[in-house]
């Protein structure tokens, strides 16, 4: 079946570091992918997505591209803030009908100032 | 626009007690899913329902569970008899037609003693 792998954690960083967070999914066909994220107390929301090879999604200074050869989709930003402190979960959807999103373990992230 | 609604926030009962929590998903909203997280496990797919019917519930984990959507604004999950075992937090997520795009509550924090 459909899986997802993401690198775990925890991650530490300081304020304005490069962040990279490693995600590579196993699926039939060419799957959509998904970044979610989830603050302290709140469910997950949407960060970004690609529906297919070599989209990137990118949102408040995040971005992930969509790699077939490499069958991955790694999560980076720039310079990270405080305020980016959450669990970050990997997702992919079969684009075969089903509806379920395959999550990965999410990583923890911290950020201190 | 209201996001997913759930309640109770938190409940707190004992081994073998009736639990049912509740989930109002957005307007409009074709499909619902049931979530469980854990420190252990991660987020499980418990169950989801595409326009009130259950479409896959091969993660529900035994019959002490089970889920309703009567009509397209209420479900409900119920857990009886409880055991500590269950004790997490459960998440209801909504999502418009073929996005692939989950909108999901605060979550209901479970804990059996």
């Amino acid at each position: 079946g459909d899986s997802v792998t993401q690198m775990e954690g925890p991650v530490t960083l300081s304020e304005e570091a490069f962040l990279t967070i490693n995600c590579t999914y196993t699926a039939t066909g060419y799957p959509s992918l998904f970044w979610y994220v989830q603050y302290p107390g709140e469910g997950l929301q949407l960060l970004l997505k690609a529906t297919k090879a070599d989209d990137k999604g990118s949102n408040k200074g995040f971005e992930a591209t969509y790699r077939k050869e490499t069958t991955s989709f790694h999560l980076e930003k720039g310079s990270v803030q405080v305020s980016d402190s959450a669990v970050y979960f990997c997702a992919s959807r079969s684009n075969f009908g089903n509806e379920k999103l395959t999550f990965g373990t999410g990583t923890r992230l911290t950020i201190i100032p | 626009d209201a996001g997913v609604i759930q309640s109770p926030r938190h409940e707190v009962t004992e081994m073998g007690q009736e639990v049912t929590l509740r989930c109002k998903p957005i307007s409009g909203h074709d499909y619902l899913f049931w979530y469980r997280q854990t420190m252990m496990r991660g987020l499980e797919l418990l169950i989801y329902f595409n326009n009130n019917v259950p479409i896959d519930d091969s993660g529900m984990p035994e019959d002490r569970f089970s889920a309703k959507m009567p009509n397209a604004s209420f479900s409900t999950l119920k857990i009886q008899p409880s055991e500590p075992r269950d004790s997490a937090v459960y998440f209801c997520a909504s999502s418009p037609s073929r996005t692939g795009e989950l909108f999901f509550g605060e979550g209901s924090r479970l804990t059996v003693l």
